[in-house]
């Protein structure tokens, strides 16, 4: 069975610019999650997609954003980058459904480095 | 704002060596606690989710315990070897879906 995947795996822009991700969950999982990973920080939750809707959201500002697709790969899109959005973006997946606490599938991640 | 600690930041020890570490995360609302391993350039891994206060689960040489009514949990590392040195993390859940990790402990093991 193949992993989760994710496109691309290093970016770098520049300021100002916007930048979309792309995450490929395991076939069948129909939950996927968004994560931020900074020096320090932790892995910080910023939202997670089932069945196309989304489900919850963490503490980041509007200009993060995301959505899932019907066959459950979702996108993330940052606008208007700032130095401060470098990070690891790593994507999860899971079965989601029936308030079970599923174990979580990480992607590789992608590196963002905004100049 | 959830608060989920792990203690120690960091650990060094020698191959055989027996290891534990701690996760602790609010004890209302609670959901589940999930512990994770991340080696250097790779993806993290599932190790356990857990759910009932006094919990214990086992995959090989490494453990887990729980407690939701005081808010933590271990989690044990029989005889060390060095393919163990990776981050551990820990994760609490309030709800199904949304992880809130702790910053996670640094094990190193060495010959």
């Amino acid at each position: 069975k193949a992993g989760v995947t994710q496109t691309p795996r290093y970016l770098i822009k520049t300021r100002g610019q916007q930048v979309t991700l792309s995450c490929s969950p395991i076939s069948g999982h129909r939950s996927v999650s968004w994560y931020q990973q900074t020096p320090g920080q932790g892995l910080q939750f910023l939202f997670e997609y089932f069945s196309e809707t989304q489900r919850n959201k963490g503490n980041f500002p509007g200009r993060f954003s995301g959505r899932q697709f019907s066959n459950s790969r979702s996108e993330m899109n940052v606008s208007t980058l700032e130095l401060g959005d470098s990070a690891l973006y790593l994507c999860a997946s899971s079965l989601g459904g029936g308030g079970v606490p599923y174990e979580q599938y990480f992607g590789p991640g992608t590196r963002l480095t905004v100049t | 704002i959830l608060n989920v600690e792990q203690s120690p930041q960091s650990l060094h020890v020698q191959e055989g060596d027996s290891t534990n570490f701690t996760c602790s995360f609010p004890s209302s609302n609670f959901y589940a606690l999930h512990w994770y391993r991340w080696e250097t350039a790779k993806s993290p891994e599932a190790l356990f989710v857990m759910t009932l206060n006094g919990d214990e689960k086992k995959k090989g040489r490494i453990s887990a315990t729980l407690n939701t009514k005081e808010g933590y949990s271990y989690l044990y590392i029989k005889g060390s070897q060095p393919e163990d040195s990776a981050t551990y993390l820990c994760a609490f859940t309030g709800t199904a879906s949304k992880l809130t990790f702790g910053t996670g402990t640094r094990l190193q093991v060495t010959l």
